[in-house]
């Protein structure tokens, strides 16, 4: 059985910094790329971050880039998200997904997520 | 970026009655439209890819259409555990995008 389980949420001050991570199982990590969604209270569902099945690649919108990093340990089936200054924006629900991907050659994205965490709560308030 | 635009915002129905769900995209997308389902206490679940392609599992009174700008979710027939929060993605381009979610209530 497929499983992803976010940590690392919690309460952090504005322009402090914060890890996530997810620990998945059920299937061979280091096949598929991975990402990150977010939704803040109240809103609908907005994508954070990707990265390739090796890590060697990764992908942000312009509203995290420069700020978040999303690195992985395939040896730990581990995925993470580190988020330097923070703003309270960033207040939401972060979600672990696995790209659904396909393999032609190489592990490929599909850019469409079949498997999601529960979320891990990070809230940004002074 | 792509705007993609649910309607309705929020929608009642009874079980056993079929429903539609309108996610407009901003430009053409070609068919690339994943649809989700958001449930209390459940993890999110995919439902539908390349606008009209049933991930494994998803009942097949859940429908997708579309293509270009346009697509739809249908439900036929609705099932007590259908009522829930749908969200459309486009997976198409860069950056990937979500359309605002639609509420399924109980009439």
């Amino acid at each position: 059985e497929v499983q992803l389980v976010e940590s690392g949420g919690g309460l952090v001050q504005p322009g402090r910094s914060l890890k996530l991570s997810c620990v998945a199982s059920g299937f061979t990590f280091n096949n598929y790329w991975m990402t990150w969604i977010r939704q803040a209270p109240g809103k609908g569902l907005e994508w954070v971050a990707s990265i390739t099945n090796t890590g060697g690649s990764t992908y942000y919108p312009d509203s995290v880039k420069g700020r978040f990093t999303i690195s992985r340990d395939n040896a730990k089936s581990t995925l993470y998200l580190q988020m330097n200054s923070l703003r309270s924006e960033d207040t939401a629900t972060y979600y672990c997904t696995r790209d659904r991907g396909y393999y032609y050659s190489s592990y490929n994205p599909s850019w469409y997520f079949d498997f999601w965490g529960p979320g891990t709560m990070v809230t940004v308030s002074s | 970026d792509v705007q993609m635009t649910q309607s309705p915002s929020y929608l009642a129905a009874s079980p056993g009655e079929s429903v539609s769900i309108s996610c407009k995209a901003s430009k053409s997308i070609n068919t690339y439209l994943a649809w989700y389902q958001e449930k209390p206490g459940k993890t999110n679940k995919l439902l539908i890819y390349s606008g009209s392609t049933l991930q494994s599992g998803t009942p097949s009174r859940f429908s997708g259409s579309g293509s270009g700008t346009d697509f739809t979710l249908t439900i036929r027939s609705l099932e007590p555990e259908d009522f829930a929060v749908y969200y459309c993605q486009q997976h198409n381009e860069y950056p990937l995008t979500f359309g605002s979610g639609t509420k399924l209530e109980i009439k």
